[in-house]
């Protein structure tokens, strides 16, 4: 089955650095990918949606500034948070589709700011 | 705006027992997911749910879809402790695109 990976799993970083979140495709080509966040027992809200070779569109409420996105190939796409802060912390997901694929998803990224 | 709202949010349960989930979506759409997570994970892919009158079924769940009545359900027949997670409903914002809205999620705990 399709298989996506996300790296990390858990990161803890001080207040004012950037993250870097990779999502990668290991056994399909990903035309399209997308971030989630998710606070505790909340949902998961749509950040953004990525396409191979081309800008990412962000959710309204999205900082283009702060969450960078880019999908520089049909197996990559990476979530940058530039100069976190603590109400950053969550849960990032990411998924990734093929053509008239489904989503799969990554198994998560814990982001923690202090 | 696509909203889905998902019903009850929280349900506690006892083995052995039958309950329903409910999924009511306000947009027009075709394609509808559920998938499972546990705590701390990411989520599971359920069911892919393609048009209207469909029902699948994997072990005690079983899932079906009206969309005359924007209306889907989750079934859960003679739960059992494993089944304890917590469950969401997604519908496709733009038919095709797959830019999923996901449902509030509801917490199910099946207790012995």
């Amino acid at each position: 089955g399709a298989v996506v990976s996300q790296h990390p799993s858990w990161v803890i970083c001080k207040s004012g650095t950037s993250v870097k979140i990779e999502c990668r495709s290991l056994d399909f080509q990903a035309t399209t990918m997308f971030w989630y966040r998710q606070f505790p027992k909340q949902s998961l809200m749509l950040m953004a949606t990525s396409n191979e070779g081309s800008k990412a569109t962000y959710e309204q409420g999205v900082e283009k500034d702060k969450f960078l996105i880019n999908h520089a190939s049909l197996t990559l796409s990476t979530l940058t948070v530039t100069s976190a802060h603590p109400e950053d912390s969550s849960f990032y997901i990411c998924s990734a589709k093929g053509p008239n694929q489904p989503q799969h998803f990554g198994d998560g990224t814990r982001l923690s700011i202090l | 705006e696509l909203k889905v709202e998902q019903n009850p949010l929280f349900l506690s349960m006892q083995e052995g027992k039958n309950y329903t989930i409910y999924c009511n979506y306000s947009t027009t759409s075709d394609r509808l997911y559920w998938y499972r997570q546990d705590p701390g994970k990411s989520l599971e892919s359920l069911f892919v749910l393609l048009s209207n009158g469909a029902v699948k079924q994997e072990g005690r769940l079983m899932a079906s879809l009206d969309t005359k009545a924007r209306l889907s359900t989750l079934h859960i027949t003679a739960a059992v402790h494993d089944l304890s997670a917590t469950y969401f409903c997604a519908v496709d914002l733009i038919q095709g695109a797959q830019k999923l809205v996901f449902g509030q999620g509801t917490r199910l705990t099946i207790n012995p």
